[in-house]
């Protein structure tokens, strides 16, 4: 079956420490790849996209990056998390109908 | 490149009462466009979507959206609230590779 997976739920981090987050999808062959930022009362906001494996589209200047080490795999990094890094981090996977979503990573930088 | 702009940030109802959310897009070709309805600490859902042909799309949970050309609009209906409903909800615009999302309106029904 199709499906997409994100983890991990829940993260806090404290200021200065690493980040990795990763997505993973099943079923599929190239999948279109997609992060996204949800801040406290904010909509969501496109970080990066990724249509192929090494190929990364960054739509905003920030301390975070990503890399798609592998075709279903897209990972979300940072070296230093800041604490505006907080929020609801979403992956999420193109398909020919549409977009399907990850139950995302609620991160909380302390 | 395409926007997309929501009409209000919070819309409160009454149970059973029409539920009116408002979405203006902009794009210069020819956009999907989609509704998600989020509940808190969850991922998107999608409720709807609209990509070529009928105007008038129906979706789950008794939700509906029109397409408008002429108004550059899509705005989510459901004729009778419930308390289910309570939630946010994303309009999108899809162009080429990019999901590009609205503000958000979160609803609120009242029993």
């Amino acid at each position: 079956s199709q499906t997409i997976h994100q983890w991990p739920a829940t993260l806090v981090q404290p200021v200065g420490s690493p980040l990795s987050l990763e997505c993973t999808v099943e079923g599929t062959s190239n999948p279109n790849l997609y992060w996204y930022r949800q801040a406290a009362g904010r909509g969501l906001q496109l970080l990066f996209y990724s249509v192929g494996i090494g190929q990364i589209s960054s739509e905003v200047p920030q301390n975070l990056s990503a890399s798609r080490p592998q075709d279903r795999q897209f990972i979300l990094s940072s070296k230093k998390l800041l604490l505006s890094d907080s929020g609801f981090y979403l992956c999420a996977w193109r398909r020919s109908w549409g977009y399907t979503f990850g139950s995302g990573t609620r991160l909380t930088v302390v | 490149a395409q926007s997309v702009t929501q009409l209000g940030s919070h819309v409160s109802v009454s149970e059973g009462a029409l539920v009116l959310l408002r979405c203006n897009y902009s794009s210069s070709v020819p956009p999907y466009l989609f509704w998600y309805v989020q509940y808190p600490n969850q991922g998107l859902q999608l409720l709807l979507k609209y990509t070529t042909g009928a105007t008038l799309v129906k979706g789950i949970n008794g939700f509906e959206a029109e397409f408008k050309k002429s108004e550059t609009s899509f705005h989510l209906t459901k004729p009778s609230a419930h308390m289910s409903d309570a939630a946010e909800y994303f309009c999108a615009v899809s162009v080429e590779y990019k999901l590009s999302f609205g503000a958000g309106t979160t609803v609120t029904v009242r029993a």
